[in-house]
């Protein structure tokens, strides 16, 4: 299986909601990765978490909350969004290793945010 | 710091024609580069990857050579299809950390006419 999986694939929320995204790999990466894309730019890192903790945040407002309940699984909850947080939220994952190999995406989710 | 050029776009060819995206990069030390793809509506793709000097990485037609002593990452294509218009990203990891920080190019929109 050399698949990233995100659910949900769209998604629309007020900001005053809650709400997660979902990501998960079986391809026994032990690095997983939370970016944010808007249209038409790169992907901004958000988040890195290694051997299921948290490595790298960058920066990102606390209204973003992201788990990592087990080396397949990664969340990101949502919380009292902005309008300007609407973009495609992509995960991925790669192997932990000296080579520096490629990072594997999901489909993402396309967030609005009301 | 690290930093990734690309060739503004957007670039549009004719099915058939010859395809280049100019690609150069600042780094420290020894980076693993890579071509990222996203169609439409989707995540980003692995398209290829070079991990050394004078690598060639290749895949579906596509091809870019690692070359050091210009910095650079091209990649091209002899005939393009229609199915090829997408985004394309060319990204390094480098730095000291085992997971491959990816910092990205601008990316350059291809769109391909029949």
């Amino acid at each position: 299986d050399t698949e990233v999986t995100q659910t949900p694939k769209h998604l629309v929320m007020g900001m005053t909601n809650k709400k997660s995204l979902k990501c998960e790999q079986h391809m026994g990466h032990r690095a997983m990765y939370w970016y944010k894309q808007k249209a038409k730019k790169p992907p901004e890192l958000m988040f890195v978490y290694s051997y299921e903790k948290l490595s790298i945040n960058e920066s990102v407002p606390s209204r973003f909350s992201p788990e990592c309940p087990n080396s397949s699984l990664l969340n990101l909850h949502l919380h009292a969004l902005q309008p300007e947080d609407s973009a495609l939220y992509l995960c991925a994952s790669s192997q932990l290793d000296r080579k520096r190999g490629e990072q594997f995406f999901g489909p993402g989710t396309r967030l609005t945010v009301l | 710091g690290n930093s990734v050029t690309q060739m503004e776009g957007p670039v549009t060819l004719s099915e058939e024609a010859f395809l280049t995206i100019n690609c150069t990069y600042t780094a420290t030390g020894y980076p693993s580069l890579f071509w990222y793809v996203q169609y439409p509506g989707e995540g980003l793709q692995l398209l290829l990857k070079a991990t050394k000097a004078d690598d060639k990485g290749s895949n579906k037609g596509f091809e870019a050579t690692y070359r050091k002593e210009t910095t650079s990452f091209h990649l091209e294509k002899g005939s393009v299809q229609v199915s090829d218009s997408a985004v394309y990203f060319c990204a390094l990891a480098s730095g000291g950390t085992s997971y491959g920080k990816l910092t990205f190019g601008q990316g350059t929109i291809l769109t391909v006419h029949p």
